[in-house]
C-alpha cells in the first residue's frame, strides 16, 4: 500500500541522548515535511523539504535537524534530546501545489 | 500572518443529527482551506479542500464545507451523525501565493458522536 512509513513507532529516551526519526514515501513526492503535535498547540511544522537536495526551517526547528538525499527518504535528528522535544511527530508530504498532504502514522517520542 | 480559529474545543452530536465543526481562518491573498480527521492514535486523513470554483465542497465519508468569503469561514458539516465519526478534526490554511511550508493549522475539534 503506497503511504508514508514512519519508525520507530514508539520511544523512550534519555534526555541528551542523539535520536533519529525515519520518514520513507513511496509516492515520489517532491515535498516533505515534519510536525510535531502538542495537546493545546495542535500541529507545528518543524522541519521542511520541497524537493531533494534542499531544506528549510519551519515554525519551531531549534534542537532539531533533517536532511533529504534522496526523493523517499526524510529523517529527522535530535541531536541531544530535550523533555520539551516530548511529542508526538508526524512526517508528511505533497506532490503538486495545491494538493493536500499525506501523514505517516506518526512517532510518539518521551524524553525523560 | 496567516491564522486559523477552531472556537470549539469539543462538539457533541447525537447519531443521525447533522454536524457542524466550526472554522474561520485569516490570510492575505485567496485562501486555500483544508480539513483533516484525525482517529486516536493515527495520522491525519484528508477529507476535503477548497482552492477555488464552488463554494460548497464535497469531500470524503459524506462531508462536506461551504467556504464563505465575507465571513472568512470554511465550516464542515455532515447531514447524518454516525458514531464512527468521533474523531479530532483539523482545520488548515494557507495563501494562495505561499508555499505549503506557510500551511497552518488549527487546534482541533473533537466531535464526539453518541449512539
Amino acid at each position: 500500500i503506497a503511504g508514508i512509513t514512519q519508525a520507530p513507532t514508539s520511544q523512550i529516551l534519555a534526555a541528551g541522548r542523539r535520536m533519529t526519526l525515519r520518514c520513507t514515501q513511496d509516492m515520489r513526492h517532491n515535498a516533505m515535511y515534519w510536525y510535531r503535535q502538542d495537546l493545546g498547540l495542535g500541529l507545528r511544522l518543524i522541519h521542511y523539504s520541497n524537493t531533494a537536495g534542499t531544506t528549510g526551517k519551519g515554525e519551531v526547528p531549534d534542537g532539531y535537524s533533517v536532511s533529504r538525499a534522496n526523493t523517499d527518504d526524510f529523517p529527522l535528528t535530535l541531536a541531544s534530546a530535550v523533555p520539551s522535544q516530548t511529542s508526538v511527530y508526524f512526517c508528511a508530504s505533497s506532490d503538486y501545489r495545491d494538493g493536500e498532504l499525506f501523514f505517516g502514522e506518526g512517532s510518539r517520542l518521551t524524553v525523560l | 500572518a496567516q491564522s486559523v480559529a477552531q472556537p470549539e474545543d469539543q462538539v457533541n452530536v447525537a447519531e443521525g443529527n447533522p454536524l457542524t465543526v466550526k472554522c474561520t481562518y485569516s490570510v492575505s491573498g485567496n485562501p486555500y482551506l483544508f480539513w483533516y480527521v484525525q482517529y486516536p492514535n493515527r495520522g491525519l486523513q484528508f477529507l476535503l479542500k477548497y482552492i477555488t470554483g464552488d463554494n460548497l465542497v464535497k469531500g470524503s465519508y459524506g462531508f462536506e464545507a461551504e467556504f464563505n468569503k465575507s465571513q472568512t469561514s470554511f465550516h464542515l458539516k455532515k447531514p447524518s451523525a454516525l458514531v464512527s465519526d468521533s474523531a479530532l478534526y483539523l482545520c488548515a490554511v494557507r495563501g494562495g501565493n505561499t508555499g505549503f511550508q506557510k500551511l497552518v493549522f488549527g487546534t482541533g475539534t473533537r466531535l464526539l458522536v453518541s449512539p
